[in-house]
């Protein structure tokens, strides 16, 4: 199985900072990776997939990038609903992952 | 619009079976895989197995191998995920979602509410 490193675990930031969060795999998944976004209490919501592409409806502030067995999310200017889990997951084969997470908090 | 509807919440006794229902509409169902994702209280996202709308066949998590299984009823629409066998690192929210592309090998679009299985003596 293809396991997902997800770092930092708990990254603290301030409205208007540009975080970034990594996810590595343990092979190579090619392109096929995607970021979820998590609320207590809520379904995860795609954010981005196919490492890079955003998905509809999500700001611009996201973006994705990577490839092979390195991938990086990048929120541009946090803002007040940013505030949350984030995931991500390989979709290299029929045996799908996730990373373990990592927490964005308000500093 | 794309809905996915799970069923409600249960308490099952440890070494009992539980089935959580899945009811879609709004896209064929047939074209697009579903898969089980569970979430242990304060933890993270666990990929149980997906499921084949289309030709039935199931890819299982090598931890749920043996004590799972994934079904579905094309003509409403629905997949089962039934988990036997239960202990009490069981107790979670169970989470069916569908793959956003057809054929496999894609991330999960539209996810259901989520159930809450609880396994306690």
């Amino acid at each position: 199985d293809i396991q997902m490193t997800q770092s930092p675990s708990i990254v603290s930031a301030s409205e208007g900072d540009r975080v970034t969060i990594s996810c590595r795999a343990s092979q190579n998944i090619n392109i096929w990776l995607a970021w979820y976004q998590q609320k207590p209490g809520k379904a995860p919501k795609l954010l981005i997939y196919k490492a890079s592409n955003l998905e509809s409806g999500v700001p611009s502030r996201f973006s994705g990038s990577g490839s092979g067995t390195e991938f990086i999310l990048t929120i541009s200017s946090l803002q007040p609903d940013d505030f949350a889990t984030y995931y991500c997951q390989q979709y290299n084969s029929l045996l799908y992952s996730f990373g373990q997470g990592t927490k964005l908090e308000i500093k | 619009q794309v809905q996915v509807v799970q069923s409600g919440a249960e308490v099952k006794k440890p070494g009992a079976s539980v089935k959580v229902s899945c009811k879609t509409s709004g896209y064929t169902f047939t074209n697009y895989g579903i898969s089980w994702v569970r979430q242990a209280p304060g933890q993270g996202l666990e990929w149980m197995g997906r499921i084949s709308a289309y030709t039935g066949n199931t890819n299982y998590a090598q931890k749920f191998q043996g004590r799972v299984t994934m079904t579905t009823d094309t003509a409403t629409g629905t997949a089962y995920m039934e988990l036997r066998s239960l202990r009490s690192d069981d107790t979670a929210v169970y989470y069916c979602a569908r793959e956003k592309f057809t054929g496999g090998q894609a991330p999960f679009a539209d996810w259901g509410q989520g159930t809450l299985v609880s396994v306690s003596s």
